[in-house]
């Protein structure tokens, strides 16, 4: 699976938007981009995904840069609850099922 | 819906022992992965069962197995416990294999 490069950690205030980068320079035609979170002391949770269109969900965005080398996950209005480390994982549709987590990015939300 | 549970949340072994951690999958979906999390190599994948059939495998020894029965509902065993097999465990379940993945909150082993 082609790799990932995120931030290790952003910090935002709350209520505040957030935006999370992720580069992908390696990304092949069937890779889907999915982002992931984990909060403290939980499984992962999944947020988004998409493969060429920006994506929209009641948790975040998704925007995916025209060449998908990189893309940006969206957060409008952090919350503490939002404070967690965000994986960005792509995903061969192709390819084995498993997920690949790199390091991710952790956030820290300021009140 | 309920989603993934995995039971116990907790446990306490000793070296050398064996240990034996379930996982129930939201209802209807028949793929089941598991990981392994710790904080000098992050989240790793074990194996992925769909239909009772082991498809896919990570890096892991032979002490590490798993099955998954008709109902979907999946176990994972490890035999002979080292002390860096203390982790988090995480099982994730699927409609099917490529769909998205669900994860529950996982088992902490602590082996000592």
């Amino acid at each position: 699976d082609a790799k990932t490069t995120q931030p290790n950690s952003m910090e935002s205030n709350e209520e505040e938007p957030v935006h999370l980068p992720c580069n992908h320079s390696t990304i092949s035609g069937t890779d889907y981009i999915h982002w992931y979170r984990q909060l403290p002391s939980q499984g992962p949770e999944y947020v988004i995904h998409g493969l060429t269109s920006n994506v929209n969900n009641r948790m975040a965005s998704l925007a995916i840069a025209e060449d998908r080398k990189s893309s940006t996950l969206i957060l409008h209005r952090a919350t503490l609850r939002d404070a967690a480390v965000y994986y960005c994982i792509l995903r061969d549709r192709t390819g084995a099922n498993n997920l690949f987590f790199g390091t991710g990015t952790r956030l820290t939300v300021i009140p | 819906k309920a989603g993934v549970t995995q039971t116990p949340r907790y446990l306490i072994k000793t070296r050398g022992q064996q240990v034996t951690l379930s996982c129930s999958p939201i209802s209807g979906h028949r793929s089941v992965s598991w990981y392994q999390q710790t904080p000098g190599q992050g989240l790793q994948f074990l194996f992925e069962y769909f239909s009772e059939t082991q498809r896919n495998k990570g890096n892991f020894p032979g002490r590490f197995s798993g099955r998954q029965f008709s109902n979907s509902r999946s176990e994972m065993n490890v035999s002979t416990l080292e002390l860096g097999d203390s982790a988090l465990y995480l099982c994730a379940s699927s409609l099917g294999v490529k769909e998205t993945q669900y994860f529950g909150p996982g088992t902490r082993l602590l082996v000592l």
